[in-house]
């Protein structure tokens, strides 16, 4: 069946430092994968598109990395700040059958940057 | 532009009565989509719609719920009868395009309990 898994529920790291966080997925063949922060009580928002053949996107402090032979993205927030503290979800958008044009959330990693 | 508007913010209610969750999409969006999320489970599609016509529902858990969307700016997901196991928080999402090639804009969410 498929899965998408991130890599850990919680990651703490220090101010300035970069946050690294992955996302892992199987029997899956996605078209897209998209980045979504989510704040407590508040609803996903948006943060990067990546398509399946792009291997780099990048925007402001963020970086997402997208590989289809791992089936995996990476993404980065470097010199991260006490306001990037929040849950990161990753989303793989189908390419076919029952998953096309759907977006498939994984459960998400917390991050706290420490001041 | 508001964004997406849920009602109510918050549901409590007794097991067995019927809910009804609320939602305007962003104007000029053409697709809703409707998702739960728990603990457990994350982030689940349950239904989306495409022009105000139900294109896939095959994540809507049973047929004690149901979704509608009698014109563009309006959609109910309705929980008849409701059970303590149907307790998560409701996102409504609108997009322009599809989600796999545009961004979704999650609403605040209903947070649901089912006494």
């Amino acid at each position: 069946s498929q899965k998408i898994e991130q890599n850990s529920e919680a990651l703490n790291i220090q101010e300035g430092k970069t946050a690294t966080l992955t996302c892992n997925y199987t029997n899956y063949s996605p078209a897209y994968l998209q980045w979504y922060r989510q704040d407590p009580g508040r609803g996903p928002v948006f943060l990067l598109l990546i398509r399946e053949n792009e291997k780099e996107k990048r925007k402001e402090r963020l970086k997402v990395t997208f590989d289809t032979t791992l089936k995996q993205s990476l993404f980065h927030i470097t010199a991260s700040q006490p306001a990037d503290s929040a849950t990161y979800l990753c989303a793989l958008v189908g390419a076919g059958g029952t998953s096309y044009g759907k977006l498939t959330f994984g459960q998400g990693t917390i991050l706290t940057v420490h001041p | 532009d508001a964004g997406v508007i849920q009602s109510p913010r918050h549901e409590v209610t007794e097991m067995g009565q019927e809910v009804t969750l609320r939602c305007k999409p962003i104007s000029g969006h053409d697709y809703l989509f409707w998702y739960r999320q728990t603990m457990m489970r994350g982030l689940e599609l349950l239904i989306y719609f495409n022009n105000n016509v139900p294109i896939d529902d095959s994540g809507m858990p049973e047929d004690r719920f149901s979704a509608k969307m009698p014109n563009a700016s309006f959609s109910t997901l309705k929980i008849q009868p409701s059970e303590p196991r149907d307790s998560a928080v409701y996102f409504c999402a609108s997009s322009f395009l599809s989600g796999s090639t545009d961004t979704q804009y999650f609403g605040p969410g209903t947070r649901l309990t089912v006494l």
